[in-house]
């Protein structure tokens, strides 16, 4: 199947750890984002990568750091996790040339 | 900075009926104007989009309006059908950077 994926689905930590979210896909995109969704549903940008390179920075705190090791893979890095950081969190991705912008089926981080 | 307002946030109608949503936006640099549907549990999937050298756009039951002039645009669904029951947002924005409205709540009872 061709799609964008993430893992893993469910993540469930205390405060203070570190965790990492890893997204893949395999459509042959060239531009990756990281999106937050609070539990009010609000939908925000943190970053965004084209062809491993970071071109949308957010106003996120530090802790967080992406990584892309390659343009079919994005992955998010949290540090010291707070209550804060509990949301779901999508990865998308997007052709050259276009806005068109496809998600993930989101990780769901719970901090305790 | 950069704001999308959407309204309504909740949307209650019969099934059969129309529904529209309605969207504006700050930034005059928005060029690139789509619609997705997150259903529970589920991603945002991708419904229509509209670019801003259009003025409408029509996908079958659904259809998207611009007005850059006045930077709004709306989702019009027609012969609403219970599935169509899910949490509608618009974006905005240019260069790969998405803005997105707060989200509707539509409700089609059968």
């Amino acid at each position: 199947d061709t799609a964008v994926s993430q893992t893993p689905k469910y993540l469930v930590t205390q405060m203070g750890n570190d965790k990492s979210i890893k997204c893949e896909q395999n459509l042959g995109h060239d531009t990756m984002y990281w999106y937050k969704q609070d539990s009010k549903k609000f939908l925000k940008i943190m970053f965004s990568y084209n062809n491993k390179e970071l071109i949308i920075n957010e106003t996120v705190p530090n802790r967080f750091s992406p990584k892309s090791p390659d343009k079919a893979h994005l992955n998010l890095h949290i540090n010291s996790l707070e209550l804060g950081d509990s949301a779901v969190y999508f990865c998308a991705s997007s052709p050259i040339g276009t806005d068109t912008q496809y998600f993930g089926p989101g990780t769901r981080l719970t901090v305790l | 900075g950069e704001n999308v307002e959407q309204h309504p946030s909740t949307l209650s109608v019969q099934e059969g009926d129309s529904a529209v949503i309605k969207c504006t936006y700050s930034d005059s640099a928005s060029n690139y104007f789509p619609w997705y549907k997150q259903e529970l549990g589920k991603r945002p999937q991708l419904i229509i989009d509209i670019r801003s050298n259009v003025g409408e756009k029509k996908d079958q039951r659904i259809a998207v309006t611009l007005n850059k002039t006045a930077k709004h645009f709306s989702l019009h669904i027609t012969e609403t059908q219970p599935e169509d029951s899910a949490v509608y947002f618009c974006a905005a924005g240019q260069g790969g950077k998405l803005i997105f409205g707060q989200g509707t709540e539509l409700s089609v009872k059968p």
